[in-house]
């Protein structure tokens, strides 16, 4: 069936490294991937997206990274802050399932000052 | 301006009663969508509105969820005979049409003794 899964559940690092956060997903049909951040008691919120057309785009310190070969996404936060803190999700769409999106467990980035 | 609201943000409710949840989505935004959120998960998807009718339900887990959008703006997910296990964050996300990027509220956090 379909899945999308993360490499790694937690993620620490020092403010002002870059972070990668890994995910690995199942669908080849997949058209369309996104980041969602997720800070404790609020919704997730749109970081970048990604379409199934493309290998890379960039956003303000954030890049993703998209390898269809190996169906893996990643998410590259440069220069991380302690407001970076947060879990982190990816997601996948398939137009022909509209809106649907079908969203990974999570990373949980911890940025120590 | 006004993002995605959710009312209310926390319902205690006992094993056996009903229970309604509100979304209030973004002025304008076509599509609804809602998710369930258990600890330490990503959201898992529930039921797609475009407009006033579901356009896709493949996620309401049985028969005891049902929601509605009358009138192709509020949106109401109905539980009825609530289970422990549908204690969970509910999440409500609207976006311009089908596929767009999604914006979440803030979600409710059902808790069934």
């Amino acid at each position: 069936g379909e899945s999308v899964g993360l490499h790694l559940p937690t993620l620490s690092v020092q403010e002002g490294d870059n972070s990668i956060i890994n995910c690995a997903y199942s669908n080849s049909a997949s058209d369309y991937f996104i980041w969602y951040k997720q800070e404790s008691g609020k919704g997730p919120q749109f970081i970048i997206d990604i379409r199934s057309n493309m290998d890379k785009r960039q956003g303000q310190r954030v890049t993703v990274l998209l390898n269809k070969t190996v169906k893996h996404l990643s998410l590259q936060i440069a220069a991380t802050q302690p407001g970076d803190s947060a879990v982190y999700f990816c997601a996948e769409n398939n137009y022909n399932q509209g809106g649907k999106l079908i969203f990974g467990q999570g990373t949980e980035l911890s940025v120590k000052p | 301006g006004a993002g995605v609201s959710q009312t209310p943000s926390n319902k205690v409710t006992e094993k056996g009663k009903y229970v309604e949840l509100r979304c209030d989505p973004i002025s304008g935004h076509t599509a609804l969508y809602w998710y369930r959120q258990s600890l330490g998960q990503g959201p898992e998807f529930l039921i797609y509105f475009q407009g006033t009718g579901a356009a896709d339900d493949s996620g309401l887990p049985n028969d005891r969820f049902f929601a509605v959008r009358p009138e192709g703006s509020v949106s109401t997910l109905k539980i009825q005979r609530t289970e422990r296990g549908d204690s969970a964050v509910y999440l409500c996300a609207s976006s311009l049409a089908g596929g767009n990027e999604q914006f979440f509220g803030p979600g409710t956090r059902l808790t069934v003794l």
